[in-house]
């Protein structure tokens, strides 16, 4: 069974930094594309970044382009997202997701999602 | 502001037929990708429920269906049960924005 868990999520200052992770299971890490999508509190969901299997190429919304970096350690079957310059619009509850392929196309949809990890950017 | 517009929300009784709308224009739905659509009850990850337009995951009810047809597409639910009362986002790609995008979703009441 594919199981994915996110981890990082805390309260954090505005403009402070944060790297969430994402632990998989259940499937070939490495062969997996992998995505972030975030949901806001009473919000719909967003697209953030999404990794290719080998790590190689990446794809970030505006939104986050130059703040944020989407990583991942094959050896550790562990997906990452690094936030820096973190905003109050930032605050949202971050989700992990299984690409269907082994590099995210247009095609691409998610299956399966983590439970999410909440961040909150407030002083 | 989302790319792919949803209904806020839809309703209908138990047993009937309803439809959510997504509509995209010629830099996503209309550029010819696809189309798929998730689940999402309060306080739970989204579940995929259509993939690739009109495909279901085994487990998924058949009387989940999805279409898609020029700049949009649509989600069916027939035979409506209490336990489908939940949220639903469509998602594709959009060439202009070079990103995946989702629908702002629409809540659907049984009522």
């Amino acid at each position: 069974e594919v199981q994915l868990l996110e981890s990082g999520g805390v309260l954090v200052q505005p403009g402070g930094s944060l790297r969430l992770s994402c632990a998989a299971s259940g499937f070939t890490f490495s062969s997996s594309a992998m995505t972030w999508v975030r949901q806001a509190p009473g919000k719909g969901l967003e697209w953030v970044s999404s990794i290719s299997g080998s790590g190689g190429t990446t794809y970030y919304a505006d939104s986050v382009k130059g703040r944020f970096a989407i990583s991942r350690d094959n050896s550790e079957n562990t997906l990452y997202l690094q936030m820096n310059s973190l905003r109050a619009e930032d605050t949202a509850l971050y989700y992990c997701a299984k690409d269907n392929g082994y590099s995210p196309t247009p095609l691409t949809w998610f299956d399966p999602w983590g439970q999410g990890t909440l961040v909150t950017v407030s002083s | 502001q989302s790319v792919l517009t949803q209904p806020p929300s839809v309703s209908g009784a138990p047993g009937q037929r309803v439809t959510i709308s997504c509509t995209g224009s010629t830099s996503n739905i209309g550029a010819g990708y696809d189309v798929h659509w998730y689940q999402q009850f309060p306080g739970t990850a989204p579940k995929l429920l259509i993939y690739g337009n009109t495909n279901r995951p085994s487990g998924v009810p058949d009387r989940f269906s999805g279409s898609k047809s020029g700049t949009s597409a649509s989600l069916a639910i027939t035979g409506l049960q209490a336990e489908d009362e939940a949220d639903y986002y469509c998602q594709s790609y959009d060439h202009n924005l070079s990103g995946w995008m989702f629908g702002g979703g629409t809540k659907l009441t049984v009522l």
